[in-house]
């Protein structure tokens, strides 16, 4: 699986959009881009994945650029309840071996 | 309710006395994976089962023992727990699809067991 590089941390201001980059250079054509965050120590807690094409679900939007070797999470309305770590993986699939690097601990202010 | 459940949510033990950390899911999936959190290091995978008798090597697997008897159940154990082995852990199941389809239902993660070994 790939390798993600992610800015340990961000700040964003609350009812503001929050864009959390993630580097993942070396991803091959079939392997997709997940997103998860963990809010305190609970378990991680699914948001989005994508393979090409840009994807939007309740959560959040998940920008992929063309030649794949970045992408972009976007919380379009940050709130106080977003304030978490983010991780982005890449996967070939969930059933096999994955490892969730430190993420970017994403601080949402008032 | 759908949930992934494990047991005991903390746990303090001393060196060398044998554990069993408790993974549960009601959703039928056939995937279960264990992961190890340490400050600094993110999330690492300690083994992952595919299915029913069925286990395979994470990136950590020093130290661990699994077994998969059950579809529902993924206990992990530690037969003589040392003090590195402090940590938080956390059990995940995902569904696999049929064959010809790649497995990218997300993974469902349990509430973590907090383990200190003194």
């Amino acid at each position: 699986d790939a390798k993600t590089t992610q800015p340990p941390s961000m700040d964003c201001a609350e009812g503001r959009a929050a864009n959390l980059p993630c580097n993942h250079s070396t991803i091959s054509g079939n392997e997709y881009v997940y997103w998860y965050r963990q809010i305190h120590s609970q378990g991680p807690q699914y948001i989005i994945h994508g393979l090409k094409n840009n994807e939007t679900n309740e959560m959040a939007s998940l920008i992929i650029t063309e030649d794949r070797k970045s992408s972009t999470l976007i919380l379009p309305h940050a709130t106080l309840r977003d304030t978490a770590v983010y991780y982005c993986i890449v996967l070939l699939d969930n059933a096999g071996k994955s490892t969730f690097g430190d993420g970017t601990t994403l601080t949402v202010k008032p | 309710e759908a949930q992934v459940t494990q047991n005991p949510r903390y746990l303090i033990t001393v060196t060398g006395k044998k554990l069993t950390v408790t993974c549960s899911q009601n959703m039928n999936h056939e995937y279960m994976s264990w992961y190890r959190q340490d400050p600094g290091l993110g999330l690492r995978q300690i083994y992952y089962s595919m299915n029913v008798e069925v286990t395979d090597k994470g990136d950590v697997p020093e130290g661990y023992k699994v077994s998969r008897k059950e579809k529902r159940n993924f206990p992990l154990i530690l037969e003589s727990p040392s003090p590195n082995q402090t940590s938080l852990y956390f059990c995940a199941s995902t569904p696999l699809l049929a064959l010809g389809q790649s497995y990218n239902s997300p993974l469902h993660f349990g509430n973590g067991t907090r383990l200190t070994v003194t």
